[in-house]
């Protein structure tokens, strides 16, 4: 248990589906991050938020859109999605927004399959 | 540019053996931070270790040991007398230190190693 919790576990969509990722961390952390884990592929950092306000967007695709309502909340809003976007989607947190030191904190992730 | 390369796609041993996952990283800046986080099946990263660029002592807790070698811009990991708990992906990352940004694209990660402990 990281104190960092994610659900679903597991989502099936179609292309034209529209769902959302849930991220909640009991930490009382001030920065939150979502990456996206693929097959034989590093993680790739999506979108941060610090104290709420993103700070960045790694040139995501706009069919994701993020959304931090508070600094214990993390929400990924999925749509019109493509076969390639199947993916492990993690959820990280740190203390303090990253400054090179952070050890970051991660749920489970949400295994993610689009059909 | 930063790089972590972890060349061992998959290694595969027998319980109580000992196993080294290899990292190698690169970066141009001096003063930097380097990090092995373990993936078990669950799904979650945990973090296992920090390392900054100017602490090269070698660093062991419990079976878990690290190998941070400056000269050869290696940052590798030992599991000694493994055991199936073991099985996971280990992956080394690597970070600028007095990172302004704070948004965590200066943290990069190397590919992942699984690791396998058979029984």
């Amino acid at each position: 248990e990281t104190g960092v919790t994610q659900t679903p576990r597991h989502l099936v969509m179609g292309m034209t589906n529209k769902k959302s990722l849930k991220c909640e961390q009991h930490l009382g952390h001030n920065a939150m991050y979502w990456y996206k884990q693929s097959a034989k592929k590093p993680l790739e950092l999506m979108f941060v938020y610090n104290f709420k306000e993103q700070t960045e967007n790694n040139s995501v695709p706009s069919r994701f859109s993020p959304e931090c309502p508070n600094s214990s909340h993390l929400f990924l809003h999925l749509h019109t999605l493509q076969p390639e976007d199947s993916a492990l989607y993690l959820c990280a947190s740190s203390q303090d927004p990253f400054q090179g030191s952070e050890k970051l904190f991660f749920g489970s992730g949400t295994q993610l399959s689009v059909l | 540019a930063q790089k972590v390369t972890q060349a061992q796609t998959e290694i595969s041993v027998v319980e109580k053996e000992d196993v080294t996952l290899d990292c190698v990283y690169e970066t141009r800046d001096t003063t930097y931070y380097l990090f092995w986080y373990k993936q078990p099946p669950s799904g979650e990263l945990v973090f296992l270790i920090r390392r900054n660029s100017f602490d090269e002592q070698n660093e062991i807790s419990g079976r878990y040991s690290w190998n941070f070698q400056k000269s050869t811009s290696s940052f590798n990991f030992t599991i000694t007398a493994s055991q199936v708990v073991d099985s996971a992906v280990y992956f080394c990352a690597l970070s600028e230190a007095g990172y302004s940004g704070g948004g965590a694209d200066g943290l990069t990660f190397g590919k992942g190693t699984h690791l396998i402990i058979q029984p």
